[in-house]
């Protein structure tokens, strides 16, 4: 099992809509998460983090972390063409001697038409 | 500067060149990371360092490849005997301190191409 998993989409979603992502973890004592966006041929840029069960929301965006499914989501309202990215699921994970370390799930790429 | 800053932005070398790429963390951030991504694919870890401390490199694809850090700061990545399967985008990113709770922040990459 991947240490975080994604839904590979494509996912395609019309303006307006709510477009929603998921990822699931392997580790149960993870306690950061983050979300990353990726523009074609552009470097990942970070979005939103949570730390606690429950949702988060900043402008358009909300995560959603249940730790007790090792699952976190993002959702984006009214998803705009500009939303149109892959995004990135990375979780914080303690391997040993390794803390600190961010695992990165494989992205999902989100298509937003007008 | 306000970023990370990596350089060169792009590099195009013929097979079995050794390269050196570059990367400048944010100022204060203690931990740096190096990641490679080739096209479509996802990111692929290659080392990880923090304060004085040992890197991490467990994700070293090879002896071909390694990296320093110099006074707790710039880092760069060596990659020896350059094969075309080396070519790909390499990210480094840097966070505040190491903990659980840092997000890492990314440069914009060095784009290596291997003829």
């Amino acid at each position: 099992q991947k240490e975080v998993e994604q839904n590979s989409g494509p996912l395609s979603v019309p303006e307006g809509a709510i477009a929603s992502l998921n990822c699931t973890y392997s580790d149960r004592v993870s306690q950061s998460f983050f979300w990353y966006r990726q523009y074609s041929g552009k470097s990942p840029e970070l979005i939103m983090s949570i730390y606690s069960n429950g949702d988060k929301e900043d402008g358009r965006f909300t995560a959603q972390l249940n730790k007790a499914s090792q699952y976190v989501s993002l959702l984006i309202r009214d998803s705009q063409p500009s939303d149109s990215a892959t995004y990135l699921c990375a979780v914080n994970m303690i391997r040993g001697s390794t803390l600190g370390r961010l695992y990165f799930g494989r992205g999902t790429q989100l298509t937003v038409w007008p | 500067g306000a970023g990370v800053s990596q350089s060169p932005s792009n590099k195009v070398t013929e097979k079995g060149k050794d390269v050196e790429l570059r990367c400048d963390p944010i100022s204060g951030h203690t931990a740096l990371y190096w990641y490679r991504q080739s096209l479509g694919q996802g990111l692929e870890f290659l080392i990880y360092f923090q304060g004085n401390s040992a890197p991490d490199k467990s994700g070293l694809p090879s002896d071909r490849f390694s990296a320093e850090r110099t006074g707790g700061s710039v880092s760069t990545l060596t990659i020896q005997r350059t094969q075309q399967e080396d070519s790909a985008v390499y990210l480094c990113a840097s966070s505040r301190i190491q903990g659980s709770n840092q997000p890492q922040h990314f440069g914009d990459g060095t784009r290596l191409s291997i003829l």
